[in-house]
C-alpha cells in the first residue's frame, strides 16, 4: 500500500534559519516525488519534483529536495527562510502513472 | 505555467440543495482531472479522477451518486456535490493532468472552492 509520512506538523523559524522538512514514502517501483506548497489563501504550488538523474533537484524560491533512495526519503530544504515562505507545504509522491498522493503537510511559520 | 481555473471560488447553500463546480484547464487540454476535498488543516484527499468521455473513478468511501463528476470536454470537468449536508461542508480542489510533450504529466491545481452548507 502507498503511504507518505511527513514528521512535522508545524514548524515555527525566525527568519534566515535553514529549514528541513521531512518527507518519507512507502511505494513500490518507480516514483516521481513532489513538494507542493500552499501560501495562506492560495492554492497549490509546485515547488519543485524528481523523476531522475540527480537526486538532490533545485525548485522555486531557493529551495531543494534530495531523494535518497536507501532511504524512501525526498526531504525539503532551504538554507535561509524569509517571512514570505510562511505557508503549508505537502510532499506528494506518485507511482507510474497513477495519481498524486498527498502527505498530511507541515505547516511553516517564519517569524520576522 | 498552465493554469487551472475553479468556479465559483466560495458558495453557501441550504442544506438540501445542489451545488455545481466547474474546474477549467484555460490553455491546454486535460485529458484528465482530479477533485480533491481538504478539510481545515488536514491534507487533500482524492475524491475522483475523471478521464474526458467517460466515467469517473471514486476513491473509496466516496459516495458516486452524492458527489457527480462530468469531464465532457478536454478543458472542463465538473463536481457536482448533490443533496448538500453540513457535513459537506469542505474546501474543493480539482488537478488537471497535462498531457504533452515532455510535461512528464505534471498536475497543476485550481485555486478550490470553499461550499459552506447551512
Amino acid at each position: 500500500a502507498q503511504s507518505v509520512s511527513q514528521h512535522n506538523h508545524h514548524v515555527i523559524l525566525s527568519e534566515a534559519a535553514s529549514l528541513e522538512l521531512g518527507c518519507n514514502y512507502s511505494y513500490g517501483g518507480t516514483v516521481n516525488l513532489f513538494w507542493y506548497v500552499q501560501y495562506p489563501g492560495q492554492h497549490l504550488q509546485l515547488l519543485l519534483k524528481y523523476f531522475s538523474g540527480d537526486p538532490l533537484v533545485k525548485g522555486i524560491k531557493g529551495f531543494e529536495a534530495e531523494f535518497i533512495k536507501s532511504k524512501f526519503s525526498f526531504n525539503l530544504r532551504k538554507p535561509s527562510v524569509q517571512w514570505s515562505d510562511t505557508a503549508e507545504y505537502f510532499c506528494a509522491p506518485r507511482s507510474g502513472a497513477n495519481n498524486l498522493f498527498f502527505g498530511t503537510g507541515t505547516r511553516l511559520t517564519v517569524i520576522p | 505555467g498552465a493554469v487551472v481555473s475553479q468556479h465559483p471560488s466560495w458558495v453557501i447553500c441550504k442544506s438540501g440543495t445542489s451545488v455545481k463546480i466547474e474546474c477549467r484547464s484555460l490553455d491546454f487540454q486535460a485529458t484528465t482531472m482530479f477533485w480533491y476535498r481538504q478539510f481545515p488543516k488536514q491534507s487533500l484527499m482524492l475524491m475522483a479522477t475523471s478521464n474526458e468521455g467517460s466515467k469517473a473513478t471514486y476513491e473509496q468511501g466516496v459516495e458516486k451518486d452524492k458527489f457527480l463528476i462530468n469531464h465532457a470536454s478536454l478543458t472542463l470537468s465538473t463536481l457536482t456535490v448533490t443533496s448538500a449536508h453540513p457535513e459537506d461542508s469542505s474546501f474543493y480542489i480539482c488537478s488537471a493532468r497535462h498531457l504533452g510533450a515532455g510535461s512528464y504529466n505534471e498536475q497543476f491545481f485550481g485555486p478550490g472552492t470553499r461550499l459552506t452548507v447551512l
